[in-house]
């Protein structure tokens, strides 16, 4: 079955600093999508990635899959402190790239901001 | 627009004491429904999903149960909780045709088992 890997687990920045986390699958993605979560609340959608190669920016916040899609990163520019929380990335489950499957969530990235 | 629904927030319940959380969707209709359960060390897991009333569909074997008795209406039952059972709970809507947007979260239950 597939599986995300998401790196680091845990990732401590100055507030301002740029910073960036991977998500890599074992198998095509074929809908990777970028979550958000504060602390003990729910998830709100972030972006979603599905062509090889695409790169998709929402305020200070840029996602991209690679060329083989099998990989995504999120890259924080000028990091704030309303960025800190744990990011996710889920990716449809299906291996025929059926949108009607499930996804699957990677174990999530803690991310802290110093002030 | 579309709102989801979750409650309670937070419960702390006893081991063998049995267990109700609900889930409503208001704006949308025939909606796809899912239960996740976020534990520590483990990320989001999937735990039932369901594409219609009565239609439900178990990803891991537990003593958990989930019931869809309305279209827009997903509950998450046990009738004797264990101390693993104890995590976030989250449920989730997406439209029966899949946007690009994914799913919408509810707000998540914390349940603690003592």
């Amino acid at each position: 079955s597939q599986e995300l890997e998401q790196s680091p687990q845990s990732l401590i920045v100055q507030e301002g600093k740029n910073l960036t986390i991977n998500c890599t699958s074992s198998k095509t993605l074929y809908g990777l999508y970028w979550y958000k979560q504060k602390y003990g609340e729910g998830l709100i959608f972030l972006m979603m990635l599905q062509k090889g190669g695409e790169e998709k920016s929402h305020e200070k916040i840029t996602a991209k899959l690679d060329e083989k899609k099998q990989q995504s990163s999120l890259h924080i520019t000028a990091s704030q402190p309303s960025h800190a929380g744990i990011y996710l990335c889920g990716a449809d489950r299906g291996v025929s790239g059926n949108r009607d499957d499930k996804i699957i969530f990677g174990k999530g990235t803690r991310l802290h901001i110093l002030p | 627009s579309q709102t989801i629904h979750q409650w309670p927030a937070t419960l702390v319940q006893p081991v063998g004491s049995p267990l109700s959380l609900e889930c409503t969707v208001e704006g949308t209709s025939n909606p796809n429904l899912y239960w996740y359960r976020q534990a520590a060390g483990r990320g989001l897991q999937l735990l039932f999903y369901s594409v219609g009333i009565g239609q439900i569909s178990s990803e891991v074997p537990q003593n958990l149960s989930a019931s869809r008795p309305q279209d827009r209406q997903f509950i998450l039952s046990s009738k004797k909780l264990l101390l693993s059972d104890s995590g976030f709970y989250l449920c989730a809507w997406s439209p029966d045709r899949r946007s690009n947007y994914g799913y919408t979260f509810g707000s998540g239950t914390r349940l603690t088992v003592v």
